[in-house]
């Protein structure tokens, strides 16, 4: 059973670098088929896209967040990472890692169980 | 970017009822749409993915039809487990979106 877990600081001061981990297990990153994905939710709002990287290391971003944001990934550890640059308040939110499935429509089936980050100093 | 509007935007009904919650995008999509349940506190899961396929150990009361830009999630015999929001997502073109949501209550 496919399993991830975002891991990162749950506090980022203002116009500082969030940056946060998703370690998979029971199943490989190097997968061909999937995309690595990082979503977002502000609270008591609705779900953002924020972008997804593939074993290959080839990312696509939200263009709403592109000059800030790279996500990454790590296959010797089989972890991927996003980091979030000059966040304001507006950055706060629960952040979910998830799997996509390249050929099938990228769907997300997989999701980490989500960590909360706050941004206040 | 391809905007996902769902209707309603929340929706009281009771155990039994047979409920459809609607989303259009803005731009046509294909077959790629997909939905997802969540819960308070918890990650979203998903329904339904290319429209109308049924992810493994969703039960067969989750429904999903549509195509190009019109696209509906029916849950017929609604279970007390059901009262959830739910969010209508596009994957054909990144960047991906979700509609706004649909809470659906308990009346």
């Amino acid at each position: 059973q496919l399993q991830l877990q975002e891991s990162g600081p749950g506090l980022v001061k203002p116009s500082q670098t969030l940056s946060l981990s998703c370690i998979v297990s029971g199943g490989s990153i190097s997968s061909h088929s999937d995309y690595w994905t990082w979503i977002r939710q502000p609270a008591g709002k609705g779900l953002e896209w924020i972008g997804r990287v593939h074993t290959s290391g080839s990312a696509n971003y939200n263009p709403s967040l592109k000059s800030r944001v790279t996500i990454s990934v790590d296959t010797s550890k089989n972890q991927f990472f996003l980091k979030l640059n000059s966040v304001t308040a507006a950055d706060t939110a629960v952040y979910y890692c998830a799997r996509g499935r390249a050929y099938s429509g990228d769907y997300f089936d997989y999701w980490g169980q989500g960590l909360l980050v706050t941004v206040s100093s | 970017d391809n905007q996902m509007t769902q209707s309603p935007s929340s929706l009281s009904a009771s155990v039994g009822d047979r409920v459809t919650i609607s989303c259009r995008a803005s731009q046509s999509i294909g077959k790629y749409l997909n939905w997802y349940q969540q819960k308070p506190g918890k990650a979203p899961k998903l329904l339904i993915y290319a429209a109308s396929s049924l992810q493994s150990g969703v039960p067969s009361r989750f429904t999903g039809s549509g195509s190009g830009t019109d696209f509906t999630l029916t849950i017929n015999s609604l279970q007390p487990e059901d009262f959830a929001t739910y969010y209508c997502q596009q994957s054909d073109d990144p960047p991906y979106t979700f509609g706004q949501g649909t809470n659906l209550e308990i009346k």
